[in-house]
């Protein structure tokens, strides 16, 4: 089993909708989860952080169960904008705050 | 600006020859990464530093090397041991103050061989 795992996608949905991602992870001792929004041949973005059941900013929602060890990333009322690749990164509880990233789910927001 | 450089935007290995990617940052970060990054795939980290003259190995760290002389520096050298080197090269750096701390990129360096 891979220690990161997310669906790649694509989800191609239409402007306005609503749409989630889950990702799921083997590490127990994880405790700080990251959602990073990366560009076609750009850098990683730090989108949300989430250490606690969940947090919320704007249109985006992240979750956290810790009993079924999973993240969850929903968006809101998309827009065009929001056409990237999200890749969810799980802290490994290192000291030097290793992140052990997933593939990625790829997302196009259709007009 | 506060942030983390990264040169060249693109590089060409020569078969044998020896390359080194630059990462410098200027946030006061303790800590320092390289990854490296396939077509389609997630980050796999190569080396991390967490203090000045000290680095480990990542999950892929053959066919590579690092140094970390100075806190703001962190180069990763491509040998010629590294039979497949064309991907996206991406330092990121992170503070160690806090619990819950993410990591920042640099915007990457795309390594090809001639």
């Amino acid at each position: 089993r891979k220690e990161v795992e997310q669906d790649p996608g694509p989800f191609n949905v239409p402007e306005g909708a609503t749409v989630a991602f889950n990702c799921t992870y083997s590490n127990s001792a994880s405790q700080s989860f990251f959602w990073y929004r990366q560009d076609c041949r750009k850098e990683p973005k730090l989108l949300m952080s989430v250490y606690s059941s969940g947090n919320e900013d704007g249109r985006f929602t992240a979750q956290l169960n810790r009993a079924s060890q999973y993240i969850s990333l929903l968006i809101r009322d998309s827009k065009l904008s929001d056409s990237a690749t999200y890749l969810c990164a799980p802290a490994s509880g290192g000291s030097a705050r290793q992140l052990t990233f997933g593939s990625g789910t790829q997302l196009t927001v259709l007009p | 600006d506060g942030g983390i450089t990264q040169s060249p935007k693109y590089l060409f290995r020569k078969e044998g020859q020896n390359v080194t990617l630059s990462c410098e940052q200027n946030l006061n970060h303790d800590a320092m990464y390289w990854y490296r990054q396939d077509p389609g795939q997630g980050l796999r980290l190569i080396y991390y530093s967490q203090i000045v003259n000290d680095f480990q190995k990542g999950d892929i760290a053959e066919g590579y090397s690092v140094s970390r002389e100075k806190k703001e520096s962190f180069p990763l050298t491509v040998t010629s041991a590294q039979k497949n080197p064309t991907a996206f090269y991406l330092c990121a750096s992170s503070t160690l103050t806090g619990k819950h701390q993410p990591q920042h990129f640099g915007d990457g360096t795309r390594l090809s061989i001639l």
